[in-house]
């Protein structure tokens, strides 16, 4: 069964800390993996990894995807409080013309000021 | 704002109940995807829709029911509603059923 597990479940950093949120997945025929933030409602689109090793990066966020060790990670550098959200990572299997995601649980981060 | 947009914002049903949800998707892209999300998960993929056509299903039961109209926007209808319902259903629109899909800010639905 497809599966996406995101670590820490949640965290409490102090603004300016650098914080790296990890995601590891188990998915048959892989096509991508992307990152969103999710603070209130709507997720809000941050990355879409399809190579390994080809690191992403807006502004002081950044991700790397590992289709060999199958987990990615997402570094906030210089942590602000309006980073504070929920960040969650899914998976889209190639699998006929259907490009659904597979999500995990979520990392909920906190910045305190 | 992704130009997703969904109705209404909150609703409030008791159990046995039917409900449709909306959703208009971005200029221009014409597939539409459901997830529900209970509180404390990550969203769950109910089904998706291209062209007006169903284009794959997640593991939800028949009562979970969709639409999708020539304008590409969607419905998603929940029949014989239960309290383990409750959730925020997020759609997500994407142009073509192989590109990124952006969300909606979702409809929080309760189930008493």
């Amino acid at each position: 069964e497809d599966k996406v597990v995101q670590s820490p479940l949640s965290l409490v950093v102090h603004e300016g800390d650098t914080v790296t949120l990890n995601c590891s997945y188990e998915v048959t025929n892989f096509r991508s993996l992307l990152w969103y933030k999710q603070e209130k409602k709507a997720p809000t689109f941050l990355f879409m990894l399809t190579s390994s090793g080809i690191e992403k990066k807006s502004g002081r966020l950044s991700s790397i995807l590992d289709k060999k060790e199958l987990f990615s990670i997402l570094n906030i550098t210089a942590t602000q409080t309006g980073d504070s959200a929920v960040y969650l990572c899914a998976v889209e299997p190639l699998r006929g013309a259907t490009n659904k995601l597979i999500f995990g649980t979520g990392t909920l981060l906190a910045v305190q000021p | 704002e992704t130009g997703v947009t969904q109705s209404p914002t909150h609703l409030i049903k008791t159990r046995g109940q039917q409900v449709t949800l909306r959703c208009s998707s971005q200029s221009g892209h014409n597939t539409v995807s459901w997830y529900q999300q209970a509180l404390g998960q990550g969203p769950q993929f109910i089904f998706q829709y291209y062209r007006e056509e169903e284009n794959g299903r997640g593991n939800f039961p028949p009562r979970f029911s969709g639409l999708q109209f020539p304008n590409y926007s969607s419905e998603l209808n929940v029949n014989a509603l239960e309290l383990d319902d409750s959730a925020l259903y997020l759609c997500a629109s994407s142009p073509t059923s192989e590109e990124t899909q952006y969300f909606g800010p979702g409809t929080r639905l309760l189930v008493l």
